[in-house]
Order: C-alpha cells, then structure tokens, then sequence
C-alpha cells in the first residue's frame, strides 16, 4: 500500500534550518510528484512547494523562495524539505503529499506530518 | 495569488442531514483544477474530490462537488457520525496553489 512516511518532530532555534525527509513506498517513487504543505497550530493549510522525484526540478512558493530547498535520494525513495534561516512563524506541522500530475498542490496520499518547533 | 473564501466558518447539523459546503474564488479557477479534503484532529488532509467533482479513490458516493469558475461547492448527502471534521478547498491550478481557511462541520 502507498506510505509516506515522514521524519520525527523537531525543535530549533530562530536563525538556524531544519531538514524533515519524507520516505515513500508502495509505489514507483519516480512516477509522482511530492509536494509540501504546512499548517501552523490551529491555522490553515499552506503550499510550500515540490519537487519532481525523477528529475529532482522544484517549484517553490514564492513566499518561499531562497529560504527553502527540497532534494530527493531515489536509492531511498526519500524526499527532503530543508528550510533556513527559521523564524517563529515557521512554527507548523509539515506533511508531504503525492500528486500523480504536475500541479500546484494535489495530494492523493499524505505523510503524516512533522512538526517543526522554532522557540528560542 | 488565488484568494478562496469558504463559508459558512462554521455549520452545526446532525447525523443524517444533508450538508452544502461553499467555496468561492477571488478569480477564475482554471481547468476546474480545485479540490475539497477532509481533515480531523491530529490527522493529515484527506482528498475527496478533485477535478471539482471527480471523487478520490475509496470516498463514499455520499460526497459530491460542483461547480466551475469562481464558485464551488461540496455536498455531502446524508451525514454519517464520522463526516464531522474541518473541510478546506484547494486550487491547484496557478502557483502559488492556495487553500480556503476551512469550514468546520459539527454535530448540532
């Protein structure tokens, strides 16, 4: 069965970056798409961006752009989301999720999120 | 970027009612390329409907969407108990791809 599967929560300083992975399995990794989605607590959802498995070419919300970079290890199946310079409101739960096209955020399958902490 | 306004914020109704979900545009949605999930506490979204009013593999035939252009809608036809959660829509058409701020259905 489709499962992604995402890394544990984490806790950093403001300034410093976090990288969450996002393993997949139960599919043929390089024939989806990944996206990245965030909410804060207790907020919306959020587009950050994706990346295309098979060729490693992102797309990134331009909010994001310069503070984000998304990569993939097909030896793994496993996409990353690196985001630096944090600031408090980057506290949020991060999920990945698998888009069969390219769009701009569908997700038929989501990981299970992984929250990210900026607290001084 | 695409602004969506989902209304109500809220809807109180109770097992067995039928439910009508808004979602309206800023512009125009291209290609019907909007979406509606279903998200419960602690859990990730769940897809329902894409393409507007395609139904996602698994979901139950009580859901249906609608719409084109800048106004949307999600029907859910006779509530089951598990049904209440938050409901967000989504356009996945134009980049930025944005989400509406979410209705919460609840038992009245």
């Amino acid at each position: 069965q489709v499962q992604l599967v995402q890394s544990g929560a984490e806790v950093k300083k403001p300034g410093a970056s976090v990288k969450v992975s996002c393993k997949a399995s139960g599919y043929i990794f390089t024939s989806y798409y990944i996206h990245w989605v965030r909410q804060a607590p207790g907020q919306g959802l959020e587009w950050v961006g994706m990346i295309n498995p098979s060729t490693g070419s992102t797309t990134y919300a331009q909010k994001f752009q310069g503070r984000v970079a998304m990569t993939r290890d097909t030896s793994t199946s496993t996409v990353y989301m690196e985001l630096s310079s944090l600031r408090s409101e980057d506290t949020a739960v991060h999920y990945c999720a698998r888009d069969e096209g390219y769009s701009y955020g569908l997700g038929d399958y989501w990981g299970q999120g992984t929250l990210v902490t900026v607290s001084s | 970027e695409i602004v969506l306004t989902q209304s109500p914020g809220t809807l109180s109704l109770s097992p067995g009612e039928r439910a009508t979900l808004s979602c309206r545009a800023g512009q125009s949605v291209s290609s019907r390329y909007l979406a509606w999930y279903q998200q419960k506490s602690g859990q990730a979204p769940r897809l329902l409907i894409y393409g507007a009013s395609s139904r996602a593999t698994g979901i139950p035939d009580r859901f249906s969407g609608s719409g084109s252009g800048t106004d949307f809608t999600l029907t859910i036809s006779r509530l089951e108990p598990e049904d209440f959660a938050v409901y967000y829509c989504q356009q996945y058409g134009s980049s930025p791809g944005t989400f509406g701020q979410g209705t919460k259905l609840e038992i009245k």
